[in-house]
């Protein structure tokens, strides 16, 4: 099942910090998290583990509850650079990785 | 190390006709995935190949095929065209620790 994320898109001026949620109605295992450009290919950014493990990148960082069956995006002191759309991907117990419709990330300068 | 590469980039076919699109992985990866990505629909898991077998597969129709060979590299096929299949398609190659790289995609026209 598709991993429901939230909010849909975000205009956030340069510096402000942003959160995005990515959330599945069934148990997670772990969650990945993709950047895409527009007219790009998604680019890796970080996967998260069952344990809660807060993992981070530069000013991004991610945290997992599993409980909650939810994983969360920070951005912090957003740069231009981290405009494009966000995926969050649940794989199910055969590691089949389904994605969620994206979030879309603007910074303004 | 070169990173995932798909040919052709931009691809234009009519509806009815078939289309083979192909993968080449990261060098060692064994597992190749295909998505399929359209505006309405985001990115949508077609199938995945590791080992020259299908280990998983999306929900598709029958159309859509792919195989893997021996060096990993991996073809997708779309036989009898429609105009929804008009969509980027993508491959991405994954490594031990689940991490996926992407390709660049090709974009399919169907007119």
């Amino acid at each position: 099942q598709q991993p429901v994320q939230s909010p849909q898109a975000v205009i956030l001026r340069e510096g402000e910090d942003a959160v995005i949620n990515c959330s599945s109605s069934k148990a997670l295992y772990s969650v990945h998290w993709y950047r895409q450009k527009h007219g790009e290919a998604p680019v890796f950014l970080m996967i998260l583990l069952k344990g809660g493990e807060q993992k981070g990148h530069e000013k991004i960082s991610a945290s997992f509850n599993e409980k909650k069956q939810q994983s969360s995006l920070y951005l912090t002191a957003s740069q231009l650079s981290y405009s494009g759309t966000y995926f969050c991907g649940t794989p199910g117990r055969d590691d089949k990785i389904i994605f969620g419709k994206g979030t879309r990330l603007h910074i303004l300068p | 190390k070169a990173g995932v590469t798909q040919t052709p980039r931009y691809l234009i076919k009519t509806r009815g006709q078939q289309v083979t699109l192909s993968c080449s992985p990261i060098s060692g990866h064994r597992s190749v995935s295909w998505y399929q990505q359209t505006p309405g629909q985001g990115l949508q898991f077609l199938f995945e190949y590791f080992s020259e077998t299908q280990r998983n597969k999306g929900n598709f129709p029958g159309r859509f095929s792919g195989r893997q060979f021996s060096n990993s590299r991996s073809e997708m096929n779309v036989s009898t065209l429609e105009l929804g299949d008009s969509a980027l398609y993508l491959c991405a190659s994954m490594d031990l620790a689940y991490e996926q790289y992407f390709g660049p995609g090709t974009r399919l026209t169907v007119t």
